[in-house]
């Protein structure tokens, strides 16, 4: 089995100030984890994914996320957020073991910057 | 490319009510999955297929049929609506080979009175 924990339902930050989104993970094997993007009456948009190699991964917009196997997370942070980065971000995970098309996503966590 | 397109937007339907909701891709992705997204619960998998011919069911697949009888084109029918199918659909694409993501379309607002 496969899941994913996004731990809060909101996450508000300041405009300019570091943005992380917290995502924990379980698998039977290794995992390949990914972070998408949701904003208001839009589909998913991809943002990274960690695959092999090194723990952290940049992505699209300035994101990155770093994996840490010992803790089975995969945060995705942002230095500096922007009023634009306000939308709703979903983890997700597939075993190694899985195709591409079965993923297990989290919940999602909305992000608020406030201006 | 269009990418991945679903049709209609939004549709509203009385319970009992049947209908299709349509997805194409143009990218040549050889998987296609169907997601229904409820507030609080994520996306969860109604349906995927591997390839044209070949479907599976995933974690909520009660209540809904899928076939693909071609690479590009992946339906989602609704057989008897229900209130419990009140939701947002989203179809997503991948390749087959490799590690990748999964391209989403634009989503369908299905309400069930």
């Amino acid at each position: 089995a496969q899941s994913v924990a996004q731990p809060e339902d909101q996450v508000n930050v300041a405009e300019g100030n570091p943005l992380t989104v917290k995502c924990t993970y379980s698998v039977s094997g290794n995992p390949y984890l990914f972070w998408y993007v949701q904003y208001p009456n839009r589909g998913l948009q991809f943002l990274l994914k960690y695959i092999t190699g090194d723990n952290l991964v940049k992505g699209s917009y300035g994101f990155e996320a770093e994996f840490n196997k010992s803790q089975t997370s995969f945060h995705l942070k942002k230095p500096s957020a922007l009023v634009s980065d306000s939308a709703l971000y979903f983890c997700a995970v597939r075993d190694i073991g899985y195709g591409n098309n079965r993923l297990a996503f989290g919940k999602g966590n909305q992000v608020v910057v406030i201006p | 490319n269009a990418g991945v397109t679903q049709t209609p937007k939004f549709q509203v339907l009385k319970t009992g009510q049947s209908m299709t909701l349509q997805c194409a891709q143009d990218m040549n992705h050889e998987y296609m999955s169907w997601y229904r997204q409820d507030p609080g619960m994520g996306l969860r998998l109604i349906h995927y297929s591997v390839g044209a011919g070949i479907t599976d069911q995933g974690e909520v697949p009660n209540g809904y049929n899928v076939s693909r009888s071609t690479t590009e084109d992946f339906p989602l029918r609704l057989l008897s609506a229900a209130p419990s199918q009140t939701s947002v659909y989203f179809c997503a694409s991948t390749p087959g080979t490799g590690v990748h993501e999964q391209y989403f379309g634009p989503g369908t607002r299905l309400t069930v009175t």
